[in-house]
């Protein structure tokens, strides 16, 4: 098993730009996650879902769209990037209420 | 809305000692899960340990155990016979009840480990 994956690794935007995060798991997890860390923070949830076609806002969730149209792919868009979008943004998932296993990260810089 | 408070920045130890980490969480729930998560340079995030709020008895894995105080809202961990390796961010995070399973995590403590 691969896990949660994250693509792209690292990524410079412009502000004004758009990108899609991109977030997969192969352990049929139901529930999937999106968190951004901060420098010096500790991780916030943006969105969540519990389930393909279900989806809902986490704490900081503005400036961000997901869709979750299969149970393996998580993918987290941002419209025109703002530089307070610049963060390290982690995909996890879970099954049910075990714990979460997140993916590696990709760091984002908007300038 | 629940809170988690870590209150030390920082942290060393000295390879092969015992370290503490604090950390408080507000709630008003009484079932509910308590994890301590390990980030290493690599960024990756990696869980150490979890506790349920409705065992009394304090986890244990290999090294590193907690001392869960459900009263107090106080949930530390113990890492022993301290490592190199040890030496990272350590996230502790509160899950609710619900069927959401998210997580609520605090600002993090850097842990060196020094020879």
């Amino acid at each position: 098993n691969a896990g949660v994956t994250q693509t792209p690794k690292f990524r410079i935007l412009k502000i004004g730009q758009s990108m899609t995060l991109q977030c997969a798991q192969d352990m049929n997890h139901n529930y999937m996650y999106w968190y951004r860390q901060d420098p010096g923070m500790g991780l916030k949830l943006i969105y969540y879902s519990v389930g393909a076609g279900i989806t809902d806002k986490g704490e900081v969730p503005n400036g961000y769209n997901v869709s979750r149209s299969t149970t393996e792919d998580f993918p987290l868009r941002l419209e025109l990037a703002a530089p307070s979008q610049t963060s390290v943004y982690f995909c996890a998932s879970s099954y049910l209420l075990s714990e979460q296993y997140f993916g590696p990260g990709t760091r984002l810089t908007v300038t | 809305a629940q809170t988690v408070t870590q209150s030390q920045p920082e942290m060393s130890v000295q390879e092969a000692e015992t370290v503490t980490l604090s950390c408080t969480y507000d709630t008003s729930e009484s079932d509910y899960y308590l994890f301590w998560y390990k980030q290493p340079p690599s960024r990756q995030m990696i869980l150490v340990i979890r506790q349920e709020a409705y065992k009394q008895q304090n986890a244990t894995e290999n090294r590193f155990s907690v001392n869960f105080q459900k009263a107090a809202k106080s949930f530390s961990l113990k890492i022993s016979d301290s490592q190199l390796g040890d030496a990272a961010m350590y996230f502790c995070a509160y899950r609710g009840p619900g069927t959401a399973s998210k997580l609520t995590f605090g600002t993090g403590t850097r842990l060196q480990v020094t020879l």
